[in-house]
């Protein structure tokens, strides 16, 4: 079956630009989860949607991330007025349901160059 | 708060060699602890798991042992193979926030033939 897809695979982007990254999760999966894998800080959680809502954001870096989920499905994670400190690979995540510790499927991810 | 120590790589051994990758923790409440794998230019994949003390999580013939009294989950095999060159990254979800995984910062693994 289908997995998780992330879109772009890669995005190059001028020093305060804005962008968008995009999660499709896995059908039938209500937990989705942002996380952010960069060489200096490793794999570090961004954010956890069940289903549209968002109850924890605390690990969005600053107000210039911004995450939403529509139709309990999609989601697209949103960094406003890049810095060259947000580039990194962005990892999307979706699993079953987010009470548990159930298996996360991971995406292959976007990588973000701030240029 | 939730913290993950694996040993800092990276790793090369020769074919059939016996791997240790060591990880310890520190956790409030009664962690899962997980190995994910992230071979070259591939998404992470979980390896395997183990949800209490003393449970020994399985695959590929990978094997961890989750150590309540030593608080670690090492990853072992006995014979490994070119095919397992890739990042391995120790995790654990624990606590109320029992979605979050924390990682561990990865172990690079070379294999040579």
């Amino acid at each position: 079956g289908a997995g998780v897809s992330q879109s772009p695979s890669n995005k190059v982007t001028e020093k305060g630009k804005d962008v968008e990254l995009r999660c499709d999760p896995i059908s039938g999966h209500t937990a989705l989860y942002w996380y952010r894998q960069s060489l200096g800080q490793g794999l570090e959680f961004l954010i956890y949607f069940q289903g549209n809502s968002a109850p924890d954001k605390s690990g969005l870096p600053s107000d210039r991330f911004s995450a939403e989920r529509t139709g309990g499905s999609v989601s697209t994670l949103t960094i406003q007025r890049t810095q060259q400190e947000d580039s990194a690979v962005y990892l999307c995540a979706s699993s079953v349901t987010g009470q548990g510790p159930y298996e996360q499927y991971f995406g292959p991810g976007t990588r973000l160059t701030v240029t | 708060g939730n913290s993950v120590t694996q040993m800092e790589g990276p790793v090369t051994l020769s074919e059939e060699a016996f791997l240790t990758i060591n990880c310890t923790y520190t956790a409030t409440g009664y962690p899962s602890l997980f190995w994910y794998v992230q071979y070259p230019g591939e998404g992470l994949q979980l390896l395997l798991k183990a949800t209490k003390a003393d449970d020994k999580g399985s695959n590929k013939g990978f094997e961890a042992t989750y150590r309540k009294e030593t608080t670690s989950f090492h990853l072992e095999k006995g014979s490994v193979q070119v095919s397992d060159s890739a990042v391995y990254f120790c995790a654990l979800i624990s606590g109320g926030s029992n979605y979050k995984l924390t990682f561990g910062k990865g172990t690079l693994l070379t294999v040579n033939p």
